[in-house]
C-alpha cells in the first residue's frame, strides 16, 4: 500500500515570512495529492490539491508543487499569518478511480510566531 | 447540504462496553472512509466503502473493530469491546465518485474516550 512521508513535524516561523512543508509517498501510481488544514479541535479541510499531470498550483499565498519522478511533493505558505497556525496534513490517493481512500503523513504543527 | 454529519461527538465509556459511532455522509457522495486519529499515528484509514461495499479494510486494527453501511446515507463503527487504547478521534470522510480524485469531505469526529 501507499506510505507518505511528512517533515518536519514541526516548523516555526517568523509572521511574514514563508513555509515550507515537504512529503514524499511511495506508489508510483498515486496521481492526487491533496493538503488538509486542521485547526485544534476541529475537522481536517481541504486547502489545496494537485493532480499527477501538473508540476505546480498556487492559490493566492499557498502554492503546491509535485516531482513525480521523485515522488515528492511540497506546501508552500507565503507571507504568513497568525491564523496560519494549525496542523497540515498531506496526503496521497493511488490507483485512481477516487476509491481508494487517502494515506496521510503525521502532520506539521506551524506555529506563526508574531 | 450540512455537510458529514458524525454522532455522538464525545462518547466516554468503560473497558469492555461496546461503542457504536455513527456517520451521515454528504447525500450523492458514494464513497465514504472511516480514520483514526492519535497523536502518536496521525490520521489512520481503517475503513472504506464504495456503493455500500466494504473495499480495503486492511486499516482496521483488530476484530474488536467492525464497519458497516447497510445504505448510502448511514454507515457505522463499532467497537466491542472497548479497550483504553481505542481512545482517539474517529472521522468520518465522503466524496464523489466517478469523478476522480475529488476532496474528501471530514465530518467534525467522535473523540472516543474508554476508561
Amino acid at each position: 500500500g501507499e506510505n507518505v512521508e511528512q517533515h518536519p513535524s514541526t516548523l516555526s516561523v517568523q509572521e511574514g515570512d514563508s513555509a515550507v512543508i515537504k512529503c514524499t509517498y511511495s506508489d508510483s501510481a498515486s496521481n492526487y495529492f491533496p493538503w488538509y488544514k486542521q485547526e485544534l479541535g476541529k475537522r481536517p479541510q481541504l486547502i489545496i490539491d494537485i493532480r499527477s499531470n501538473v508540476g505546480e498550483k498556487k492559490d493566492q499565498r499557498i502554492a503546491v508543487t509535485l516531482n513525480k519522478t521523485a515522488k515528492h511533493f511540497s506546501l508552500h505558505i507565503t507571507e504568513t499569518q497568525p491564523e496560519d497556525s494549525a496542523v497540515y496534513f498531506c496526503a496521497a490517493r493511488g490507483r485512481g478511480g477516487g476509491a481508494d481512500g487517502l494515506t496521510f503523513g503525521k502532520g506539521t504543527h506551524l506555529i506563526i510566531q508574531p | 447540504d450540512a455537510g458529514v454529519i458524525q454522532s455522538p461527538r464525545h462518547e466516554v465509556t468503560e473497558m469492555g462496553q461496546e461503542v457504536t459511532l455513527r456517520c451521515k455522509p454528504i447525500s450523492g457522495h458514494n464513497s465514504l472512509f472511516w480514520y483514526r486519529q492519535t497523536m502518536m499515528r496521525g490520521l489512520e484509514l481503517l475503513i472504506y466503502f464504495n456503493n455500500n461495499v466494504p473495499i480495503d479494510d486492511s486499516g482496521m486494527p483488530e476484530d474488536r473493530f467492525s464497519a458497516k453501511m447497510p445504505n448510502a446515507s448511514f454507515s457505522t463503527l463499532k467497537i466491542q469491546p472497548s479497550e483504553p487504547r481505542d481512545s482517539a478521534v474517529y472521522f468520518c470522510a465522503s466524496s464523489q465518485i466517478p469523478i476522480m480524485n475529488t476532496e474528501a469531505f471530514f465530518g467534525q469526529g467522535t473523540r472516543l474516550t474508554v476508561v
